[in-house]
């Protein structure tokens, strides 16, 4: 099992509608939590963090945490076509272990 | 402006020749990381570096060296480049920890 999932799509959605991104991980100890977007050629950029269990809003972007299913979701109300790109989910385990794990990025197409 | 810089953004080699990858941060940084992107396969962590004179091994350590002798520097050394190593190359960097990450634009390796 890979320690970051996500579906690598790719993943349509029309444009105004919520585009909705999944990804589960495999460690349980795992407390932090992120979001990036990635465009075609691009270097990632930081959408949105998340530690602890619930929803997080950042204008159009909410991120939702269940820790007890082991799951984080990013939800894009209003989608745009400048939404079009690849979303990279990553989790950090803390306590001691510095590393970040990606996941292999979902690629989010938004048709006009 | 703060920012995350990688030098080169291209580099085309042969098998066996050393070769370095600079990065450097401008934002008083304490976490420092490479990350190699290949497709299909994701953002994988090569090494990370904690601070000054901190370093330790990601997921896909091998064939690569690093170092941190400052806290604003954090190059990437290959001594004997092979074409497996072909990638697309990520310097980022953090406050503390691998907390919010702030990329560099990238550095596209070719290996022949």
């Amino acid at each position: 099992q890979k320690e970051v999932e996500q579906n690598s799509g790719p993943l349509s959605v029309p444009e105004g509608a919520i585009a909705s991104l999944n990804c589960t991980y495999s460690d349980r100890g795992s407390q932090s939590f992120f979001w990036y977007r990635q465009y075609s050629g691009k270097s990632p950029e930081l959408i949105m963090s998340i530690y602890s269990n619930g929803d997080k809003e950042d204008g159009r972007f909410t991120a939702q945490l269940n820790k007890a299913s082991q799951y984080v979701s990013l939800l894009i109300r209003d989608s745009q076509p400048s939404d079009s790109a690849t979303y990279l989910c990553a989790v950090n385990r803390d306590f001691g272990n510095e590393k970040l794990t990606f996941g292999t990025g979902t690629r989010l197409t938004i048709i006009p | 402006e703060a920012q995350v810089t990688q030098n080169p953004r291209y580099l085309i080699t042969v098998t066996g020749k050393k070769l370095t990858v600079t990065c450097s941060q401008n934002m008083n940084h304490e976490y420092m990381s490479w990350y190699r992107q290949d497709p299909g396969l994701g953002l994988r962590q090569i090494y990370y570096s904690m601070n000054v004179e901190v370093t330790d091994k990601g997921d896909v350590p091998e064939g690569y060296k690093v170092s941190r002798k400052e806290k604003r520097n954090f190059p990437l050394i290959l001594e004997s480049p092979s074409p497996n190593q072909t990638s697309l190359y990520f310097c980022a960097s953090s406050l503390q920890g691998p907390g919010p990450l702030h990329f560099g634009n990238g550095t596209r390796l070719t290996v022949t």
